[in-house]
């Protein structure tokens, strides 16, 4: 079975700063990797995904991360921190043949201070 | 294009009753997936069903089922309602066209139920 770690259930940076969430997963076939954001009260809302490909994937609101196999890693970053972005990531991970079943961590709740 | 709808939004509950939860997902989408959200198992994956049948079952009693009608909505059902099943509850659809590529999984807002 696959598992994702979400290290830290809270990041705090301040506006304009870089926006690092850690996630590691565990799972014995090629995964498909998520990322998800939840804004209070409201469903998910899917920030980008890695498939097959590039291993830097690139995904809404100036979001990004990169799949690395050998670290079985999948981070988020945003080079520069907006208020706006203050809500919870999500990393999920899926695997075939049930690719649209998702296993996801415990969540990363990120703060921005002005 | 509407998003995934349902409802109710919020819902409260005693100890023994049961509930029905409805998800309408987006036109055209055939796979609905649901999620339990509680701050001490966070999200955790209930079932999943497509064109009627359900393909995937997480590791929840059976007190929680759910079924898929011939236009896609979906509902669940939990009987017997505990203090522990207070939670967000969530409804994801899909295309479930077979690409994992482009199928993307797109949430409802949730119901929020809470068993008093």
């Amino acid at each position: 079975a696959q598992s994702v770690t979400q290290l830290g259930s809270h990041v705090s940076v301040s506006e304009g700063a870089l926006v690092l969430l850690r996630c590691n997963y565990s799972s014995s076939v090629p995964p498909y990797l998520f990322w998800y954001v939840q804004y209070p009260n409201q469903g998910l809302q899917l920030l980008l995904k890695y498939t097959t490909g590039a291993t830097l994937v690139k995904g809404i609101n100036g979001f990004e991360a990169e799949f690395k196999k050998s670290e079985t890693s999948f981070h988020l970053t945003k080079p520069s921190a907006h208020m706006s972005d203050a809500a919870e990531y999500f990393c999920a991970v899926s695997v075939e043949p049930g690719y649209s079943t998702l296993t996801f961590g415990k969540g990363t709740m990120l703060l921005v201070s002005p | 294009k509407a998003g995934v709808t349902q409802t109710p939004r919020y819902l409260i509950k005693t100890r023994g009753q049961q509930v029905t939860l409805s998800c309408s997902p987006i036109s055209g989408h055939r796979s609905v997936s649901w999620y339990q959200q509680t701050p001490g198992q966070g999200l955790q994956f209930l079932f999943e069903y497509f064109s009627e049948t359900q393909r995937n079952k997480g590791n929840f009693p059976g007190r929680f089922s759910g079924r898929q009608f011939s236009n896609s909505r979906s509902e669940m059902n939990v009987s017997t309602l505990e203090l522990g099943d207070s939670a967000l509850y969530l409804c994801a659809s899909s295309l479930l066209a077979g690409d994992p590529s482009t199928d993307t999984q797109y949430f409802g807002p949730g119901t929020r139920l809470t068993v008093l």
